[in-house]
């Protein structure tokens, strides 16, 4: 099983520029996550979906937007990119925020904003 | 509120000794709680976890933890190093409802030859 996956795992941008970072999960998990991994600073969430059609913001929202397409798929969108967004974007989905709330990772996007 | 302190940024350990990684949590309510591990270049994937069913828990690769709720900790620990175990460690807790983990800032766990 590919569990989640994320694309573009590299991602080079200007200041200024969007894009969009995608992730889709195959295990049929009700909610999804944003974080983003700073050194020093561990994962700090960015947006969530607890279920399809429902989003919320996390501990470090500004300057993102996200869109839950389908149960699959979380997408996280930045519409201006600063400095200040370079990091080491990770997705994440679990079954349902549940009975422990174990999370499953996708391997990271690496964005450089310039 | 729930929080989580991961005591070391790094821990540095030779093959063969002792691994023991501290974490400290804060929860008005009685926690679940998680070791992820990063190996470097790719995403956290589950330890162990704590959700109340035993003190002691036991993960993959030989790791364990135990709860203590009077010191309100959950070290992580193995007995003897490997050198495939050097990796960036996160403790994470979730509680009262709000499933949604926090984590710590992470300990690197450097093993010597």
């Amino acid at each position: 099983n590919a569990g989640v996956t994320q694309t573009p795992k590299f991602q080079v941008l200007k200041t200024g520029q969007s894009m969009t970072l995608q992730c889709a999960q195959d295990m049929n998990h009700n909610s999804m996550y944003w974080y983003r991994q700073d050194p020093g600073m561990g994962l700090r969430l960015i947006y969530y979906s607890a279920s399809e059609g429902t989003t919320d913001k996390g501990e470090v929202p500004n300057g993102y937007n996200v869109s839950r397409l389908n149960k699959r798929e979380f997408s996280l969108r930045l519409e201006s990119a600063a400095p200040s967004q370079t990091s080491v974007y990770f997705c994440a989905s679990s079954v349902i925020g549940g009975d422990t709330g174990e999370l499953f990772f996708g391997e990271g996007s690496r964005l450089t904003v310039l | 509120a729930q929080s989580v302190t991961q005591l070391g940024s790094h821990v540095s350990v030779s093959e063969g000794a002792l691994v023991l990684l501290r974490c400290n949590y804060s929860s008005s309510v009685p926690p679940y709680l998680f070791w992820y591990v990063q190996y470097p270049n790719q995403g956290l994937q589950l330890l162990l976890k704590y959700t109340s069913a035993a003190t002691l828990v036991k993960g993959i690769n030989g790791f364990e933890a135990e709860f203590k709720k009077s010191e309100t900790s959950f070290h992580l620990t193995k007995p003897s190093a490997h050198m495939s175990d050097a990796a960036e460690y996160f403790c994470a807790v979730s509680a009262g409802g709000s499933y949604i983990p926090t984590f710590g800032r992470g300990t690197s766990l450097i093993v010597h030859p």
